[in-house]
């Protein structure tokens, strides 16, 4: 079975203050980790993923996102944030083993607030 | 065409009717998703096929829901006989091949209001 779980649904920063996004997962085999962002009315679109190579991921737009087996996370951050970060973020987990394999499941999302 | 195109786009059902949910995935692509986005939540697994096999319909919520990829490209979500409780985001997404790791890429979603 596998899990996500995304600390806080609501994030408020300001423009140009760091952006930590929390996830943590469940997963009993080794996990594929995805953070997605959807801007209103429309579907999802990868910022990043791991996939057991490097631990430190780095997407589009300025993120990153660091995977901490010890610690079952995968938090987004972006150091300076912009108006245009305002959005719902998503993460999501995938296994990878037999039919199961193409099977995400997805965290609540958290929605990103960029105050002026 | 360039992403995955579902339609329609919106769709207000009366409760008991029919509905016909489209994909078009990206050309070539082996993996096909369906999910269920409800409001404020993230979205939920549906059904996944590998070319015209359904290999996953875990995430179907009722023997309502159908679907079907008969020639391996595009597929349809049928919900028969809807509910008010059906209303929600319908997403698909597809993918290059199996792996695990492939990314998979969004459709725009087709928003079902159940009246």
């Amino acid at each position: 079975a596998q899990s996500v779980t995304q600390l806080g649904s609501h994030v408020s920063v300001s423009e140009g203050a760091l952006v930590l996004l929390r996830c943590n997962y469940s997963s009993s085999v080794p996990p594929y980790l995805f953070w997605y962002v959807q801007y209103p009315n429309q579907g999802l679109q990868l910022l990043l993923k791991y996939t057991s190579a490097a631990t430190l991921v780095k997407g589009i737009n300025g993120f990153e996102a660091e995977f901490k087996k010890s610690e079952t996370s995968f938090h987004l951050t972006k150091p300076s944030a912009h108006m245009s970060d305002a959005a719902e973020y998503f993460c999501a987990v995938r296994n990878g083993e037999g039919t199961n394999a193409g099977k995400s499941t997805f965290g609540d999302g958290t929605t990103l607030t960029v105050k002026p | 065409g360039a992403g995955v195109s579902q339609s329609p786009r919106y769709k207000v059902a009366k409760r008991g009717q029919d509905v016909a949910l489209r994909c078009d995935p990206i050309s070539g692509h082996v993996s096909l998703f369906w999910y269920q986005q409800a409001l404020g939540q993230g979205p939920e697994f549906l059904t996944y096929f590998q070319n015209e096999a359904q290999l996953d319909k875990s995430g179907l919520p009722s023997d309502r829901f159908f679907a079907e990829r008969p020639e391996g490209s595009v597929s349809t979500l049928k919900i028969q006989r809807t509910q008010q409780e059906d209303s929600a985001v319908y997403l698909c997404a597809s993918s290059p091949y199996k792996g695990e790791g492939n990314t998979i890429y969004f459709g725009e979603g087709s928003w079902l209001t159940v009246v």
